[in-house]
């Protein structure tokens, strides 16, 4: 069974600063899909970024990018210019090719220092 | 706004009773998936129907049940209420695609439901 594993429960950033938060996955599979959701305060559930496992570019969104890293079944979310309202619970998802169930990890809680 | 909708947004009900909780998808989204967010237990998938057809299940409950309409929306029933049930559900949508094709899911609002 996949696993998704996010081993910082918490973490602080100055306003303005970078921040990287972790995510690691295990899985036998060789084509699947990964995911950043953002979950402010509000509970909704918002996409920050996505990565197909075949492509060896990583992800960008803006201030979002992703370091993936297939070997070592590593996938982090890097912030640049931490903005207040970036504040939030992060989910690291993980969806294998032909099954579009997403399994998620338990989060980080990103807060954001004025 | 993701464009799913969903409702009601509160539920507070009782033990043993039985709810159902609605979702309508993004226009031209086939697929809908439900999932429930617990402080123990995380996010957790239910189940994925795909143009009417239930495609897979997850953790859920045996009281628990769902179906997608010809319409496309789609209902989760939750029956014999405990405690437990407590939570957050959502319900996502993604398409048009249903073989796996990496389509992103996009969340609705969600439904709290409290058991008391």
């Amino acid at each position: 069974a996949q696993t998704v594993t996010q081993s910082q429960p918490e973490m602080s950033v100055q306003e303005a600063e970078t921040v990287t938060l972790s995510c690691t996955y295990d899985t036998s599979e060789s084509d699947y899909y990964l995911f950043w959701y953002k979950q402010p305060p509000s509970r909704q559930m918002i996409l920050v970024i996505r990565q197909e496992a075949y492509k060896q570019q990583n992800a960008t969104e803006n201030r979002f990018s992703v370091n993936f890293q297939k070997a070592a079944k590593s996938f982090s979310l890097k912030i640049s210019d931490s903005q207040l309202g970036d504040a939030a619970m992060y989910f690291c998802a993980y969806s294998p090719f032909g099954n579009e169930k997403l399994t998620f990890g338990t989060g980080t809680r990103l807060t954001i220092i004025p | 706004d993701s464009g799913v909708t969903q409702t009601p947004k509160h539920l507070i009900t009782a033990t043993g009773q039985r709810v159902t909780l609605r979702c309508s998808p993004r226009s031209g989204d086939l697929s809908v998936y439900w999932y429930q967010q617990s402080l123990d237990q995380g996010l957790q998938f239910l189940i994925h129907y795909y143009n009417g057809e239930e495609r897979a299940k997850g953790n859920i409950l045996e009281r628990f049940s769902a179906q997608q309409f010809p319409d496309l929306h789609s209902e989760l029933n939750l029956s014999s209420l405990e405690l437990g049930d407590s939570a957050l559900y959502f319900c996502a949508s993604s398409g048009p695609f249903g073989g796996g094709l990496g389509d992103t899911q996009y969340f609705g609002p969600g439904t709290r439901l409290t058991v008391l």
